[in-house]
């Protein structure tokens, strides 16, 4: 299994500014991904954060909007810039291993931008 | 295209009822399928997991089977209490990948 941590748990921010939200893994991870929940929707995967190298977007999604850093097999960051009221969102890390079927996802963070 | 779908969307049950929730799939070649959970405002709860080589798994009052000729996964609560209201989502997982379902949101009336 694995413990993440998410931080901050929630936010209200302000139009036109940026929100970074951290993912703490308690142990090295393969892979490492970052879900968006709008409200009263399905999870919609927005990137998959890779270790020492340039995240890989879905559909939708752009690195201008999203960026993403992964220092390490621990760690990863997901900034959402430029922030408006369509953003309101809990954004959601989420971990998996080569050779495991699971996946483990964080507490998530409830974003409010107003 | 690789679809997760759940029915019924909503579900409202007396306390002590038994239920079974519905998730299908387009994907015949799946990998695996994730029950969660979701509380409102929160995240994720992984239930069950079922590799793809299984038929079902088991955890307390929950049951999760798995169909894959018919591309249905199916969760059975046993006995409901007012505590298991909460939003269930299926999820075809893969280490690299996961597709979810769009929910179905359980109400258990006291």
């Amino acid at each position: 299994s694995a413990v993440i941590s998410q931080k901050p748990s929630r936010d209200i921010c302000q139009r036109g500014t940026s929100l970074t939200i951290q993912c703490q893994v308690d142990s090295q991870v393969t892979m490492m991904f970052w879900y968006r929940q709008q409200p009263g929707q399905s999870l919609t995967l927005i990137a998959t954060a890779n270790q020492g190298s340039e995240a890989t977007y879905e559909s939708g999604f752009v690195i201008d909007k999203f960026p993403i850093s992964r220092p390490n097999l621990t760690f990863s960051t997901l900034t959402v810039s430029n922030l408006s009221p369509e953003d309101s969102s809990i954004y959601l890390c989420s971990v998996g291993r080569i050779g495991q079927s699971e996946q483990y996802f964080g507490p998530g963070t409830r974003l409010t931008v107003t | 295209k690789q679809e997760v779908t759940q029915i019924p969307a909503a579900l409202s049950v007396p306390e002590g009822e038994n239920l079974v929730l519905n998730c299908s799939f387009t994907d015949s070649a799946i990998y695996n399928l994730q029950w969660f959970r979701q509380d409102p405002g929160k995240g994720l709860t992984s239930l069950l997991l079922i590799q793809s080589s299984q038929r079902e798994q088991t955890s307390g009052r929950l049951n999760a089977s798995l169909d894959k000729s018919s591309g249905r996964s199916t969760l059975y609560i046993a006995a409901s209490q007012p505590g298991d209201s909460a939003t269930y989502l299926c999820a075809r997982t893969s280490y690299d990948k996961v597709i979810f379902g769009p929910g179905t949101s359980l109400s258990v009336i006291p």
